[in-house]
């Protein structure tokens, strides 16, 4: 079945550990996402990339950092510098540009800070 | 740049009430419209879309019509279920930059 798979589900970081979650797809989109949630902020745009080897910062970069190194596959790595990164993080695809109908969305990553 | 505004929540209905979730947005040009729900623990799944001015997007009871002219994109319901209890959010995107944008989320609860 085609869809996007994000991976683990739950995570938990101590203090000053950079931390890398996976997004995975396989319905040959071109666009990949990750958002951050908070309760009462909704979704906020960290980066995105609309093709292979090319990602640009969303709202919130700082502190994130991202690799398209394939098509189907956009891991965020959530570094030391991100003061508050307990949150809950979302991966979505689509196509790109031109051919965009809507984003399918992952299930979601649950990173909590101890 | 682009932004979405949506109603404050929580918004909580008796069952078989009318529903309408308040949506404006900002943007130049002419973007795509979308409601997605999320529900508790979830990932967020499209319910409806709008591509165009006066565009009615509909889907499993819903409906939000796309209003250029006031910049908004209501969501309604006529007779909402406990099963309808999630958090909906609105969102744009735009060809020009390919961005994403979401509107902070409003949470419905349908009380038996």
């Amino acid at each position: 079945d085609g869809g996007i798979t994000q991976s683990p589900k739950y995570l938990f970081r101590k203090e000053g550990q950079n931390v890398t979650l996976s997004c995975e797809q396989n319905l040959n989109h071109d666009a990949m996402y990750w958002y951050r949630q908070d309760p009462g902020q909704g979704l906020r745009l960290i980066y995105y990339s609309q093709i292979v080897n090319d990602f640009q910062k969303g709202d919130i970069a700082e502190g994130y950092s991202v690799s398209r190194e394939k098509k189907e596959s956009f891991p965020l790595t959530v570094t030391s510098a991100q003061k508050n990164p307990t949150a809950f993080y979302l991966c979505a695809s689509s196509r790109g540009q031109g051919g965009y109908t809507e984003a399918f969305f992952g299930q979601g990553t649950r990173l909590t800070v101890v | 740049g682009d932004s979405v505004t949506q109603m404050e929540g929580p918004v909580t209905l008796s069952e078989e009430a009318f529903l309408t979730i308040n949506c404006t947005y900002t943007a130049t040009g002419y973007p795509s419209l979308f409601w997605y729900v999320q529900y508790p623990g979830e990932g967020l799944q499209l319910l409806l879309k709008a591509t165009k001015a006066d565009d009615k997007g509909s889907n499993k009871g819903f409906e939000a019509t796309y209003r250029k002219e006031t910049t908004s994109f209501h969501l309604e319901k006529g007779s909402v279920q406990v099963s309808d209890s999630a958090v909906y959010f609105c969102a744009l995107y735009h060809n020009q930059g390919g961005k994403l944008i979401f509107g902070q989320g409003t949470e419905l609860s349908v009380k038996p």
